[in-house]
């Protein structure tokens, strides 16, 4: 049982350059979520699911775009990235929005 | 927004102190919960108190909850260098999911 799995663990961008960050959960869990963490902001709520098929956006949205094909899986990507967006990632995956959440172990991404 | 905030900001003690965060939010919740980070690492799920509930215990974890005040604290009794962390509230509106800004304990040997 691996839990949240996330990939890779560190990334640097040009600005302008797209990317993905793979994000992986093997509980079953209907509820995943993706956070940027940055120095003095706590965590802040990107994009959410509530199931597969069904998005929605957090607390700061723009910039990043999101699916969820399976239940397992819910990528985040960058379209166009910019220094703005250097910080660190965690994904999340839980039962319900109510309940305890698993984190992956971040992606840092720096953007040049 | 509906993040919590943390009080104090930073905190440090000796090993073998207590040490108390105290952790305010916004609009009414379901529940709150406690998780802690270690330096350059995931969080990590502490306790969770429903809002109907007033006080929790968790091994040498106490939480409080006052949803008339919208406030809740985080008690670890008889600290640890390995309890030096950073430590999150973090409370839901509908669907979502907010985290506070956080508490960073140190505990020195």
């Amino acid at each position: 049982n691996a839990g949240v799995t996330q990939t890779p663990k560190f990334q640097v961008l040009k600005t302008g350059q797209s990317m993905t960050l793979q994000c992986a959960q093997d509980m079953n869990h209907e509820y995943m979520s993706w956070y940027r963490q940055d120095p003095g902001m706590g965590l802040r709520l990107i994009h959410y699911s509530v199931g597969a098929g069904i998005t929605d956006q957090g607390e700061v949205p723009n910039g990043y775009n999101v699916s969820r094909s399976t239940t397992e899986d819910f990528p985040l990507r960058l379209l166009s990235a910019a220094p703005s967006q250097t910080s660190v990632y965690f994904c999340a995956s839980s039962s319900g929005p109510w309940g305890e959440q698993y984190f992956g172990p971040g992606t840092r991404l720096t953007v040049t | 927004s509906q993040q919590g905030e943390e009080d104090p900001q930073a905190l440090s003690i000796q090993e073998g102190e207590n040490a108390t965060m105290n952790c305010s939010y916004k609009t009414s919740i379901n529940n709150l919960q406690w998780y802690r980070q270690n330096s350059g690492r995931g969080l990590v799920h502490l306790i969770l108190i429903r809002s109907n509930e007033r006080e929790k215990h968790s091994g040498r974890l106490r939480v409080t909850l006052d949803t008339s005040k919208k406030s809740s604290s985080l008690l670890i009794t008889a600290s640890r260098a390995a309890d030096t962390a950073s430590y999150f509230c973090a409370t839901d509106a509908g669907n979502q999911f907010y985290f506070g800004t956080g508490t960073s304990l140190t505990v020195i040997p």
